[in-house]
């Protein structure tokens, strides 16, 4: 089983700032690697599929990036509705969908 | 606009049954993977089952093989995991998730839209 490794398990940003979480694999996943954002209380919403693209109605200040085992999401001025958790998922390998275990993004 | 209504959800004893159904409407159901994905308080998130959009393929995580299963009724769009032998593991908050895609296939496909869950609990 692929195990994704995110980090930061915790980051302390400013709004304004810039907020820049990993995602690692155990194996390659190619691109095939998306990125959630779950707030209190709710569902989680896809924000990246294939590793660097936004889903639909997703702000431009979300980016992805990388391939293989190592990936980047960055959102680049924190606004106050982006205080959450974010999840990576691999969907490269068996078992289809493994997730990361979480980066919560907390206003510093 | 996709719409995805979880229901089911309860107190259940270790070793007992629950049914969860999931209510879809504003896609064409039948078009559609669907899959569960499972999250323990305060824990992260967890793939449980997934089935094709006309049901005729089944996958479960190693963790609920042969105690779940996942059925669709395309008639109904409904979305139905029966789970049987539960055990206090199994506590957690299930979602229902739409996948973008009617076939299941390596490499696979992200879960485009969530419903907001239901909460099972496990316990004597």
């Amino acid at each position: 089983e692929i195990v994704m490794t995110q980090s930061p398990a915790t980051l302390s940003v400013s709004p304004g700032e810039r907020a820049t979480l990993s995602c690692r694999a155990s194996q390659s996943v190619s691109s095939n690697l998306a990125w959630y954002q779950q707030k209190p209380g709710q569902a989680p919403r896809l924000l990246i599929y294939g590793a660097s693209t936004r889903a639909t109605g997703i702000p431009a200040r979300f980016s992805g990036s990388g391939s293989g085992t190592e990936f980047t999401l960055t959102i680049s001025s924190l606004q106050s509705e982006d205080f959450a958790v974010y999840y990576c998922q691999q969907y490269n390998n068996w078992p289809l969908w493994t997730f990361g275990q979480g980066t919560k993004v907390e206003i510093k | 606009e996709v719409q995805l209504l979880e229901s089911g959800g309860g107190l259940v004893q270790p070793g007992g049954s629950l049914r969860l159904s999931c209510a879809a409407s504003g896609f064409t159901f039948s078009s559609y993977a669907m899959s569960w994905v499972r999250q323990a308080p305060g824990k992260g998130l967890e793939w449980v089952s997934a089935i094709s959009g006309s049901g005729g393929s089944t996958y479960y995580a190693d963790s609920v093989k042969g105690r779940f299963t996942i059925s669709r009724d395309n008639s109904k769009n409904t979305l139905y995991l029966q789970m049987n032998s539960l055990r206090a593991e199994d506590t957690a908050v299930y979602y229902c998730a739409m996948l973008s895609v009617v076939v299941i296939a390596i490499p696979g496909h992200p879960f485009d839209y969530w419903g907001q869950g239901t909460l099972v609990t496990v316990s004597s």
